[in-house]
Parts: C-alpha cells; structure tokens; sequence
C-alpha cells in the first residue's frame, strides 16, 4: 500500500496562476482533509470531506476549492494564485472511527510569487 | 481563538533523559486527544493518544497524561533518543466531530 501519495511534491506559480494539488489513497478511507501548514502556525484545515461527491469547509477555505469526484482521491484548487499561499499543503485521510486517526501524505511545497 | 494551545515552541533535552512535551485546551468538549510527530519534509505520523475516560497510555517509551481538570495533557518520552528530534503536534477531537484541531507544534531537539 502506498497510503496517501500528493503530486506535485513542489511547485512555483506566478500570482494569479491556477493550479490543482492531488490527494490520492488506497486505504478506502471515507474522509479525506486538506490542510496547510505556515511556521508558527501549526496545521490549519482548509477543506475536508466526509466522502465520495461532499465537501465542507475549514478553518481557512477563502481562496481555495475542493473537489472529490473518486473515494480514493481529493483535488484542491487554487483559482487565482496569491502570496499568502505560499506555505506546504498535506492531505491526510482517515477511516469513520472515533478516533481519526489521520494518515497524512508527503506535502506540497508551494511557492506563489 | 486557539483551542488547543502549545505554548513552548520548543525544548532541548540530552540524549538518555526524559522530554516532557505540554499542551493544553479550552473546549470541555474535547474527548479524544493525539500526538502527531512531524521529520522535515515529511507528513506528520501519528504517535500516541489517549481517550478522556483515561488519565494516562503508554506505548513504549512514549506516555501520554491527561488532567481534564486542568484541562492538560503531556507527553513523556523517557528515554530521548535523538531520532526523537522532531516537531510534535497536539491535536484534539470532540465527539461526532470529524475534525481534528491542531495546536502550532513544539521542535524537540535531542542531543547526543
């Protein structure tokens, strides 16, 4: 079992450029979560989903959408690029257990400038 | 407002000692705590954790307490190896939430 895989592991944008990150897992989790991490500010979620078709947003949704077309698979998209989106994404997933424990992916370094 | 709080932002310890990490929550809600260790450049992985109807859990070398009075956890690591080197997170579920809430992190360094 691979886990939770993220492509890409890095990437640069200009401001106002579009670009997907991917979350895959093959653990037939149900609920699959996106969240940013920025120093000193530990992790923020940005969106999640509690499975195939729904999403629901975080603490931090402004600037972001998400899509989860697949169980196994959860897209987040950033529209229009912004320096204050520089930062490293992790997907993480989780079966429906009371204590969700979260499997996290590699991360996403992102620079936006 | 921080829900769950990891006020030192970091800790160094000799090698053969006991790291004593602290958090510590506001919601009274909160039922399920966990522990996530972080290397750079890599996901964080969960470590231990540990459910309000308990005060304490032990894995290893890695104990976790929890004073719901107090509104506190730790975690004790005994004895710290340098490849526990690493950022540590303190997350907290309430029930029927699916969402974890994460405290900032401490970077515990472990010398040799």
């Amino acid at each position: 079992n691979a886990g939770v895989t993220q492509t890409p592991k890095f990437r640069v944008l200009k401001t106002g450029q579009s670009m997907t990150l991917l979350c895959a897992q093959d653990m037939n989790h149900e609920y699959m979560y996106w969240y940013r991490q920025d120093p000193g500010m530990g992790l923020r979620l940005i969106h999640y989903s509690v499975g195939e078709g729904t999403t629901a947003k975080g603490e931090v949704p402004d600037g972001y959408n998400v899509s989860r077309l697949k169980k196994q698979n959860f897209l987040l998209g950033l529209e229009s690029a912004a320096p204050s989106q520089t930062s490293v994404y992790f997907c993480a997933s989780t079966q429906v257990d009371p204590t969700n424990e979260q499997f996290f992916g590699p991360g996403t370094r992102l620079t936006v400038l | 407002d921080q829900q769950v709080k990891q006020n030192s932002p970091s800790l160094s310890v000799q090698e053969g000692r006991i790291s004593i990490l602290n958090c510590d929550y506001t919601n009274s809600m909160f039922d399920y705590f966990l522990w996530y260790k972080k290397y750079p450049a890599e996901g964080p992985t969960f470590l231990i954790s540990i459910s309000s109807i308990k005060d304490k859990n032990e894995d290893g070398r890695f104990t976790v307490f929890l004073n719901k009075s107090a509104k506190h956890l730790s975690l004790h690591i005994v004895p710290s190896q340098p490849g526990d080197s690493a950022v540590y997170f303190c997350a907290a579920l309430q029930g029927g939430s699916e969402k974890l809430v994460f405290g900032k992190g401490m970077k515990l360094t472990v010398n040799p």
